[in-house]
């Protein structure tokens, strides 16, 4: 199947700084690409919507000013957690749906700690 | 509204069979999903199902029931690196996924 890698895969940055994460279709060229962060025993929550060469769809309650997203090009989209708070703390999961979109492949996930 | 429901835990033994059940309601359906999540991975994609029906892949199966809004995954010779979450997603008419919260499958020897 396709690949998609993400990265970094853990970071831990301090309170108040910014951190990018950045996805990658690695074999196949996304148009959309999906943000996730899932907490520990929970499921998936759609955070926004990646859209090549035009701005991200974002889910209700999520600030797009707090989680910018950039989708520059067909195989890589970026999310920068801005002014990171220990309440940004979570497993943030990309992933890129096939044309047809029968199938979504999913980045391997990063899991931000913000002390 | 969208909803997705599913058992939150399940235990099965080794070497048996195990069936995970999902039924949902969306706005338009593309299809319904299943996936497998082990603790502190990303999902990885099981099946795909779209028209009614039974799906099988090796040791996994997939049902789809549209009008009933039902769906299940059939894992059969179960092992211990089975052990893991599933997830249940259906596909609405935006194309976007809308996600059970899981399944925590429990093999036990």
């Amino acid at each position: 199947g396709a690949v998609v890698s993400q990265h970094p895969s853990r970071v831990i940055c301090k309170s108040g700084t910014s951190v990018k994460i950045e996805c990658r279709s690695l074999d196949f060229q996304a148009t959309t690409m999906f943000w996730y962060r899932q907490f520990p025993k929970k499921s998936l929550m759609l955070m926004a919507t990646s859209n090549e060469g035009s701005k991200a769809t974002y889910e209700q309650g999520v600030e797009k000013d707090k989680f910018l997203i950039n989708h520059a090009s067909l195989t890589l989209s970026t999310l920068t957690v801005t002014s990171a708070h220990p309440e940004d703390s979570s497993f943030y999961i990309c992933s890129a749906p096939t044309r047809a979109y029968n199938e979504q492949f999913f980045g391997p996930g990063t899991r931000l700690t913000v002390l | 509204g969208q909803n997705i429901d599913q058992p939150t835990e399940m235990t099965a033994t080794e070497g048996a069979i195990v069936q995970i059940n999902c039924t949902y309601q969306t706005s338009g359906f593309n299809g319904l999903f299943w996936y497998q999540q082990h603790a502190g991975e990303a999902p990885t994609f099981l099946s795909y199902n779209v028209l009614d029906g039974l799906e099988e892949k090796g040791r996994f199966s997939s049902f789809l029931s549209r009008s009933k809004g039902y769906s299940y995954l059939l894992l059969k010779e179960l092992q211990m690196k089975d052990s893991a979450s599933y997830l249940c997603a259906s596909m609405d008419s935006n194309y976007q996924l809308i996600w059970g919260a899981g399944t925590k499958l429990i093999i036990k020897p």
